[in-house]
């Protein structure tokens, strides 16, 4: 596809349950980027691929968080025992080259809007 | 922490008026700045970027922005705004984690600009 695209684009989980995220980022790019956008917030920063090494997860609120790219391309973020508190939109982007190599852009996908009742 | 500071929340304008948004960044190594736009239903798209040279940057659609290293500032302009130009808008800078390398984006809280006709 020309894009970075998501799936789900719309998620409803019941507090406590486990859900699963998913990214398709731009083909032959190498860096991948999560997000968490709150209502009336701008993005913040989650997590970091390279290929398929997970350079940087500071960003991850808890440890019920996790992410991968196992084959370098499609990446899946996973939260487990869903709380209110991780309503948000989940966003994705993609960068063709790695940090320091290039002044190349994030293309951002469409989101994830994630409610938990 | 890096931090992004956005001034306006919300700015209403009329069309053809001249649009100043301010964005100020506390970050104060080498830094690559960024306003991103997300229009209603769609995706973050980059308006433009500063990486070094040139402060004034130009951007798509007629915007521009201003690096001003002795202001940590960034602030993004428009001579005479559309009734298209109705988005949130979002400042951004490379996050620089404690190894010292780049990653990520910090973003602003962003600002919401209606246009009326």
């Amino acid at each position: 596809g020309a894009g970075v695209s998501q799936s789900p684009r719309y998620k409803v989980a019941k507090r406590g349950q486990d859900v699963a995220l998913r990214c398709d980022p731009i083909s032959g790019h190498v860096s991948l980027f999560w997000y968490q956008q709150a209502l009336g917030q701008g993005p913040e920063f989650l997590t970091y691929f390279q290929n398929e090494a997970q350079l940087d997860k500071s960003g991850l609120p808890s440890d019920r968080f996790f992410a991968e790219r196992p084959e370098g391309s499609v990446s899946t973020l996973k939260i487990q025992r869903t709380q209110q508190e991780d309503s948000a939109v989940y966003l994705c982007a993609s960068k063709l080259k790695a940090p320091g190599q290039g002044r190349n852009e994030q293309y951002f996908g469409p989101g994830t809007r994630l409610t938990v009742t | 922490a890096q931090s992004v500071s956005q001034h306006n929340h919300h700015v209403i304008l009329s069309e053809a008026a001249s649009l100043e948004l301010g964005c100020n960044y506390s970050y104060g190594g080498t830094v690559n700045l960024f306003w991103y736009v997300q229009y209603p239903g769609q995706h973050l798209q980059l308006l433009l970027k500063y990486f070094s040279g040139d402060p004034l940057v130009k951007g798509i659609k007629g915007f521009e922005a201003e690096f001003i290293k002795s202001k940590f500032s960034f602030n993004l302009r428009k001579p005479s705004v559309q009734w298209s130009d109705t988005a949130e808008y979002f400042c951004a800078v490379i996050r620089r984690h404690s190894g010292g390398g780049a990653d990520g984006l910090t973003f602003g809280k962003g600002t919401h600009l209606i246009i009326q006709p």
